[in-house]
């Protein structure tokens, strides 16, 4: 069983819609992530927080908003997508030790649908 | 932005064989390497970390790593139905985590 727990497992809005994705961990991992997966692609790096800050933004659309409240929750705020940002959203987390950053674990993943 | 290679198969073995997966990287600084097990639909599930040269053994899975040659190799041994599914090679440098295109396993009854 994943201990990182993403909300909703699924999501259709509209284009005018806004809406948020969840994630928590509770591995007192100190790095989260934001992945998006379109269908037989690998996973692309969105956004990175360290340490509660935000470390690693990767020229993601500003329609996408990270928001880190603290070590255990990371939420992505969803506005104004288009249908081409429909995909696999996933969470992720690791531990970070001594500037190291360990092996990733991944939530179970939202399913966003753009209408 | 770092390369990490996989042939993206399909690759099919049949029941009980060793299914061999192989990935290469060009950054020679990356230093921790990972396998991850993906389900159609479902989220990457970790199955193997490498951070040194050689072999790394947890049950029925191996992992190989040649740092001279930035070369990763995934095995598994005894094959099963329950294994077809797309396999990722992900390398890290810093607190980025780069994944090749996946090579897709399909174990045959």
């Amino acid at each position: 069983d994943t201990e990182v727990t993403q909300t909703p497992k699924h999501l259709v809005m509209g284009m005018t819609n806004k809406k948020s994705l969840k994630c928590e961990q509770h591995m007192g991992h100190r790095a989260m992530y934001w992945y998006k997966q379109k269908a037989k692609k690998p996973p692309e790096l969105m956004f990175v927080y360290s340490y509660e800050k935000l470390s690693i933004n990767e020229s993601v659309p500003s329609r996408f908003s990270p928001e880190c409240p603290n070590s255990s929750l990371l939420n992505l705020h969803l506005h104004a997508l288009q249908p081409e940002d429909s995909a696999l959203y996933l969470c992720a987390s690791s531990q970070v030790g001594g500037g190291r950053f360990s092996e990733a674990f991944f939530g179970q993943g939202t399913r966003l649908t753009v209408v | 932005q770092k390369e990490v290679e996989q042939n993206s198969g399909p690759l099919s073995v049949p029941e009980g064989a060793i299914a061999s997966l192989n990935c290469t990287y060009s950054d020679r600084v990356s230093q921790s390497f990972f396998w991850y097990r993906q389900y159609s639909g479902k989220s990457p599930e970790l199955i193997m970390s490498i951070y040194s040269n050689g072999d790394k053994e947890d049950g029925r899975f191996t992992a190989q790593l040649n740092k001279a040659s930035q070369y990763v190799s995934l095995l598994i041994r005894d094959s099963q139905p329950s294994d077809s599914a797309t396999y990722l090679c992900a390398v890290r440098e810093a607190n980025n985590l780069f994944f090749g295109t996946g090579t897709r396993l399909t174990v045959i009854p």
